[in-house]
């Protein structure tokens, strides 16, 4: 399993412009989560989605969409990035207590966290 | 806001010492997570304690909790370099994580 995966690593836009960070999970989890980090600081939550379909808003949503079409993919749409956006942003999932597996354990309470994307905004 | 407050913010200390992290929370929790972030790094899962949990062990890392004080406290054993890094709690619930700012710890050779 490749586990969470974040593309791109790196980003650098200008005031303005969009783009969508992409989230991807092979774990078959329904839950899957956006967070923000600014320095110094810990992660804080931007938006989430228990399921394909269903997404809500978490602390600092402003700025950001999302959508979830299927369980595997979440991505995070900036659509005019500003300098105050300029941050690592990290994507997480994990099972939800009806998750099902073929076998071996359930860890119902832990996050897997992808490596994050680097995000600049001039 | 954040839902948990670690402390101290920052730790020095020589290798072969002991560090101790607190972690101090508002709201009643399911489970608290710790999490170590290395410089520039991302999220490494270090031990999970749920509600109905005192003390866990994992290795050289001991975290307790106390849901009466709404505290929880990592203690790593004889630290080294390698453990420089920043040490995050944070309370899970139903996919979601709400993160203290951590506490930057410092081992010195």
């Amino acid at each position: 399993n490749a586990g969470v995966t974040q593309t791109p690593k790196f980003q650098v836009l200008k005031t303005g412009q969009s783009m969508t960070l992409q989230c991807a999970q092979d774990m078959n989890h329904e839950y899957m989560s956006w967070y923000r980090q600014d320095p110094g600081m810990g992660l804080r939550l931007i938006h989430y989605s228990v399921g394909a379909g269903i997404t809500d808003q978490g602390e600092v949503p402003n700025g950001y969409n999302v959508s979830r079409s299927t369980t595997e993919d979440f991505p995070l749409r900036l659509l005019s990035a500003a300098p105050s956006q300029t941050s690592v942003y990290f994507c997480a999932s994990s099972y939800s207590s009806g998750d099902r597996l073929a076998g071996g354990p359930r860890f119902t309470d832990t996050q897997y966290f992808g490596p994050g994307t680097r995000l600049t905004v001039l | 806001s954040q839902q948990g407050e670690e402390d101290p913010q920052a730790l020095s200390i020589q290798e072969g010492e002991n560090a101790t992290m607190n972690c101090s929370y508002k709201t009643s929790i399911n489970n608290l997570q710790w999490y170590r972030q290395n410089s520039g790094r991302g999220l490494v899962h270090l031990i999970l304690i749920r509600s109905n949990e005192r003390e866990k062990h994992s290795g050289r890392l001991r975290v307790t909790l106390d849901t009466s004080k709404k505290s929880s406290s990592l203690l790593i054993t004889a630290s080294r370099a390698a453990d420089t890094a920043s040490y995050f709690c944070a309370k899970y619930n139903a996919g979601k994580s709400t993160f203290g700012d951590g506490t930057t710890l410092t081992v010195k050779p």
